[in-house]
């Protein structure tokens, strides 16, 4: 099993909503990463776990929480989110962190929009 | 991290070779090549990667210039299924926990 599976694959939800994305990977790898993309940009990262550990937080706004219950699960807390956060929530995962060699699995995204 | 420059934009006919550019000028010794792409609706998925010598696989070859200020992703036979944005990025050796996307070239490919 190679996949990296994000549910929803699609949210809509307005300002004051709390809503949660969740993401799950049975490669037995220890890295794991949220991206948000937006319409015809590059992915860009804002967080990354290592060993279930938060070891990169990109500046990301406190709106957005994650949280890593287990190595083969990463979730991503939405609360209190703005119009401009509507994009493509990409996550991913590596055999671990910071070797070079290490390829990124992706999921296919949740899209979110919000109202 | 070092950056990259890569066209916006490449053409190619289905079932001839693609060759991708990407610059690299500043890059270190310890800085590896790798290429992602994404192709329409999908997240990104891993191409290829190498540091000095040529590489190959099943889905394509990277060439690297012997001063390693430039590498070509080469695509052997493009299909339509090949149409996506790749991208080329550069990762630091041990201890980088990043992976940072530039702006990527989008191949379109012409039946």
């Amino acid at each position: 099993d190679t996949e990296v599976t994000q549910t929803p694959k699609h949210l809509v939800m307005g300002m004051t909503n709390k809503k949660s994305l969740k993401c799950e990977q049975h490669m037995g790898h220890r890295a794991m990463y949220w991206y948000k993309q937006k319409a015809k940009k590059p992915p860009e990262l804002m967080f990354v776990y290592s060993y279930e550990k938060l070891s990169i937080n990109e500046s990301v706004p406190s709106r957005f929480s994650p949280e890593c219950p287990n190595s083969s699960l990463l979730n991503l807390h939405l609360h209190a989110l703005q119009p401009e956060d509507s994009a493509l929530y990409l996550c991913a995962s590596s055999q671990d962190a910071g070797i070079y060699h290490e390829k990124l699995f992706f999921g296919s995204g949740t899209q979110l929009s919000v109202l | 991290d070092a950056k990259t420059t890569q066209p916006n934009s490449m053409e190619s006919n289905e079932e001839e070779p693609v060759h991708l550019p990407c610059n690299h000028s500043t890059i270190s010794g310890t800085d590896y090549i790798h290429w992602y792409r994404q192709l329409p609706s999908q997240g990104p998925e891993y191409v290829i990667h190498g540091l000095t010598s040529n590489v190959n696989n099943r889905m394509a070859s990277l060439a690297i210039a012997e001063d390693r200020k430039s590498s070509t992703l080469i695509l052997h036979r493009a299909t339509l299924r090949d149409a996506a944005v790749y991208y080329c990025i550069l990762r630091v050796g041990f201890g980088n926990e990043k992976l940072t996307f530039g702006t990527g070239t989008r191949l379109t490919i012409i039946p």
